[in-house]
C-alpha cells in the first residue's frame, strides 16, 4: 500500500494568514493527488485534483503543487469558512489511501 | 448534477452483516466512473474500502480480509455494500462517492450514514 503522510496534523491561523499543507506519499504516484476539505458531520469536499487542477467553484485562494512524492496545499489567505480538517488522497494504484488529515483552527 | 444518498441499517449486531445502498440520481451509473466506499470512524480519518465499475470489475482495500463485497444494480441506478463478520471497530460513518473515470478523483459525495456496531 502506499502511505500518505501529513504535517502538519494541526495547525493553528489567523484570518487573512497563507496556510501550508504538505502530503508525501511512500512510494512515486505521479500527479495522481488529490486534496478534500471537510467541516464536522459534513461530507468531504474536494478541492484540488491531479495535484493542481481547481474544482470548478472552489476559490482560487486554493492551489496545489507537487509531483512524484511530494505536494502540497496552499490557502494565500485564509477565509473564516476554510477552517475544517484536509486531506489529501492518492489515486495512483488501489487501495485509495488518505492522508491522516491535518486540522486547521483559528 | 448527480447526487447519491446511502441507506440502511443504523444498527448491526457483532458478527452479523452490515447491508447498504446507494442510490444514484441526476447521472447515470452505466458511465464511465467507478463507484465507491469511503468510511470514516468516529473522530478518526477516511478509509477507502473499494469501489464498482458498471461491468462488475471491483477492487477492494486488503484492510478488510476479504468480508466486503460492492455490486452494481445498473436497473435501479444504484450500488450496495456488503460487510461481513463486523466488530465494534467497524463502527463509522459510510459515505458512498463516484469515481470520475478520467482523472480518478471522488468528484461527488453522499451526505454519509452512521452505522453502529454493537449488541
Amino acid at each position: 500500500d502506499i502511505q500518505m503522510t501529513q504535517s502538519p496534523s494541526s495547525l493553528s491561523a489567523s484570518v487573512g494568514d497563507r496556510v501550508t499543507i504538505t502530503c508525501r506519499a511512500s512510494h512515486y504516484i505521479r500527479s495522481y493527488l488529490n486534496w478534500f476539505q471537510q467541516k464536522p458531520g459534513k461530507a468531504p469536499k474536494v478541492l484540488i485534483y491531479a495535484a493542481s487542477s481547481l474544482q470548478s467553484g472552489v476559490p482560487s485562494r486554493f492551489s496545489g503543487g507537487g509531483s512524484g512524492t511530494d505536494f502540497t496545499l496552499t490557502i494565500s489567505s485564509l477565509q473564516p469558512e476554510d477552517f475544517a480538517t484536509y486531506y489529501c488522497q492518492q489515486s495512483y494504484s488501489t487501495p485509495r489511501t488518505f492522508g491522516q488529515g491535518t486540522k486547521v483552527e483559528i | 448534477q448527480v447526487q447519491l444518498q446511502e441507506s440502511g441499517p443504523g444498527l448491526v449486531k457483532p458478527s452479523g452483516t452490515l447491508s447498504l445502498t446507494c442510490a444514484v440520481s441526476g447521472g447515470f451509473i452505466r458511465s464511465s466512473n467507478w463507484w465507491s466506499w469511503v468510511r470514516q470512524p468516529p473522530g478518526k480519518g477516511l478509509e477507502w474500502i473499494g469501489e464498482t465499475f458498471h461491468s462488475g470489475s471491483t477492487h477492494y482495500n486488503p484492510s478488510l480480509e476479504s468480508r466486503g463485497t460492492i455490486s452494481v444494480d445498473s436497473s435501479k441506478n444504484q450500488f450496495s455494500l456488503k460487510l461481513t463478520s463486523v466488530t465494534a471497530a467497524d463502527t463509522a460513518v459510510y459515505y458512498c462517492a463516484r469515481v470520475d473515470g478520467d482523472k480518478l478523483y471522488f468528484d461527488s459525495w453522499g451526505q454519509g450514514t452512521l452505522v453502529t456496531v454493537s449488541s
